[in-house]
């Protein structure tokens, strides 16, 4: 079955320690995109990236940082210099060519800090 | 910057009865997509529908079904004979074309109760 899947489905989180969540695809999609939702809220924009070896800073990239070495993955890492990393991670992809805009969703991360 | 605003925070229907989403959008951009995701209980975020701005006719996925209004800048989703299944959170989207790598913009979202 083609899809997204993420990893872990919770994770929690120390003071001052980074921590890495997983994303990855196998529907051959070029772009791949993390955003962040906090209750009663929509989804902002973390990082997207386009084609491998790229990626670019969303609407709140501060605190975190991401790598695009592969295809098929995007792994989204928090660092201990994002000071609210509570909330639920949504990591999505898309063909990203015209016609082909329509972003799909994977399960989910809940990150906790304790 | 575009914005995305849902003015309904929460919406209960009975079950076969129908429902109307209000979404509105500000934008400058003449070409743009727009979108309805659901978001129900397990949180995973689904597509409902989607809409090209340069297309008039209105989009329709079986019982979910959108009124574009270009003008109004307005995008309304319908939910018709309502399902204890549709109890999700509905988010409108934006994202502006022809961007094909785009940016989604999301209102804060509408949470449909569907009750028996």
């Amino acid at each position: 079955d083609g899809g997204i899947t993420q990893s872990p489905k919770y994770l929690f989180r120390k003071e001052g320690q980074n921590v890495t969540l997983s994303c990855e695809q196998n529907l051959n999609h070029d772009a791949m995109y993390w955003y962040r939702q906090d209750p009663g809220q929509g989804l902002r924009l973390i990082y997207y990236s386009q084609i491998v070896n790229d990626f670019q800073k969303g609407d709140i990239a501060e605190g975190y940082s991401v790598s695009r070495e592969k295809k098929e993955s995007f792994p989204l890492t928090v660092t201990s210099a994002q000071k609210n990393p509570t909330a639920f991670y949504l990591c999505a992809s898309s063909k990203g060519t015209p016609g082909q805009e329509t972003q799909y969703f994977g399960p989910g991360t809940r990150l906790l800090v304790l | 910057a575009q914005t995305v605003t849902q003015s309904q925070p929460e919406m209960s229907v009975q079950e076969a009865e129908t429902v109307t989403l209000s979404c509105t959008y500000d934008t400058s951009e003449n070409n743009y997509y727009l979108f309805w995701y659901k978001q129900p209980p397990s949180r995973q975020m689904i597509l409902v529908i989607r809409q090209e701005a340069y297309k008039q006719q209105n989009a329709t996925e079986n019982r979910f079904s959108v009124n574009f209004q270009k003008a109004a800048k307005s995008f309304s989703l319908k939910i018709s004979d309502s399902q204890l299944g549709d109890t999700a959170m509905y988010f409108c989207a934006f994202m502006k074309a022809p961007d094909s790598w785009g940016k989604l913009q999301f209102g804060a979202g509408t949470q449909v109760v569907v009750t028996p």
